[in-house]
Parts: structure tokens; sequence; C-alpha cells
């Protein structure tokens, strides 16, 4: 079966470091993107970011960018998600998912995610 | 980078059809045929309803459609059932960014 499974939930005081995982199964992990999406307490899903694991080519958003670093350990089929200084701000739902993607020389598009892992519940106390 | 826009909140009864639109731009929705749904039932993970403006995965009832119009959107779910009560997300692929774009979702009460 297709699935990704995620890390589990994590409580961290504002300041601290943060890495989160998302290993895929049922498919050739590498020879997809996978995408971070978050969701913050009853709002809507933002996109945060993507990479290519097999030679980790990774896209942010730019609400995003310079704010989490998206990286991929292709050996055991594994995308992270890093925060270096968390922020009250970051308590939410992480999702990865699996990012259909194609290209059209010179440009990758973002088809749609197709599927996704259960979440992992960051909450961050000030 | 603004959002697509959707309607807060639809509702229907039960067998009516409902419509949820989502409104971009030529930079997205407007631009390209990459235009997807999800359906997020409380405390569950989102799940992909439609993808490519018109086109259901494997599994997803029939009832569910997709359509597109300039940089307009929609998904028209007919046979309305007490399962559908969900919250329902846009998403586009967008030019300006080379990224995605989510709506801020539309809550849909079965009445």
């Amino acid at each position: 079966e297709v699935q990704l499974a995620q890390s589990g939930a994590e409580v961290k005081k504002a300041g601290e470091s943060l890495k989160i995982s998302c290993k895929g199964f049922g498919y050739s992990f590498s020879g997809y993107w996978t995408a971070w999406v978050r969701q913050m307490p009853g709002k809507g899903l933002e996109w945060m970011g993507v990479i290519y694991s097999d030679d980790s080519d990774s896209r942010y958003s730019l609400a995003f960018q310079g704010q989490v670093t998206i990286s991929a350990d292709k050996s055991i089929n594994t995308a992270y998600l890093q925060w270096n200084s968390l922020k009250a701000s970051d308590t939410a739902i992480y999702y990865c998912t699996r990012q259909r993607t194609t290209w059209k020389s010179p440009y990758y598009y973002f088809q749609y995610m197709d599927v996704w892992g259960k979440g992992t519940t960051v909450t961050v106390s000030s | 980078q603004s959002a697509l826009t959707q309607p807060a909140s639809v509702s229907g009864s039960p067998g009516q059809s409902i419509t949820i639109s989502c409104t971009g731009t030529s930079s997205d929705i407007g631009g390209y045929n990459y235009v997807s749904w999800y359906q997020q039932e409380p405390g569950k993970a989102p799940k992909l309803m439609i993808f490519e403006v018109n086109n259901r995965p494997s599994g997803v009832s029939n009832r569910f459609s997709g359509s597109k119009s300039g940089n307009v959107a929609s998904l028209t779910i007919s046979g309305l059932q007490a399962e559908d009560e969900a919250d329902y997300y846009c998403s586009a692929y967008t030019s300006s960014t080379s990224g995605v774009l989510f709506g801020g979702g539309t809550k849909l009460t079965v009445l």
C-alpha cells in the first residue's frame, strides 16, 4: 500500500530546534517530489515547499523561505522538515504529501498531491 | 502571495447539488489546468478528490466533479449525503512563484 508515515507529535519551547520526518512506503520514493503543508490551529492549508529526494532539489514558498529547511535521505526513503529556532507561531499540524509533478522545459509544474501522511502536531510554548 | 478565494461556507440538503467556487488569477487557475480539490474531515488529513480540473482519482465517487472557466474553478457535489460534510480546499499551481496555492477552505454543511 502506498503511504507516508510521519513522526510523532512534538512539544517544544520557543528557541529550540526540531526535525520531523516522513517515510514513504509502497512506491519509488526517490522518483517523486515530497511536499510539506502547514495547517495552523483552526486554519487552512499552506504549501510550504517541496523536495525531490533523488537529488535533493528543493523549492520553497516565499512565506517559508529561510524559516524552515526541507531535506531528504533517499537511502531510507525519508524526507524531513527542520527548524533551527522555533517560535510559538510554528504551532501547527504539518503534513507531508506526494507531490505529483510534470516537467515541461524549462520548468517543473506541481500538479496535485495524491498521497498524504496523517500529520505531525507540533506545539511550541513561549 | 495571496491565497485563492473560496466562500467560507456552503450548505445543502441531502440529495441536492452544491457548487464551491475558487477564484484565482491568470497566473494560476486561468493559466494552467493544474487545479485540484481536497476534502478534509475533522481531525483527519486532507484527501484528493479532483485533480487537473476535472479528473477523479480511483475510489472517489462520481458525485464529485470539477470544472474551470477563466480564472474560476468549481467543485460540484451532486446527490449530497451526510458523509460529504467536511472542509473543502482548492489548490493550483502558480507561475508567480513556481509553487502551489491553496484556497482558504469552504465548510460544507449538510442540513
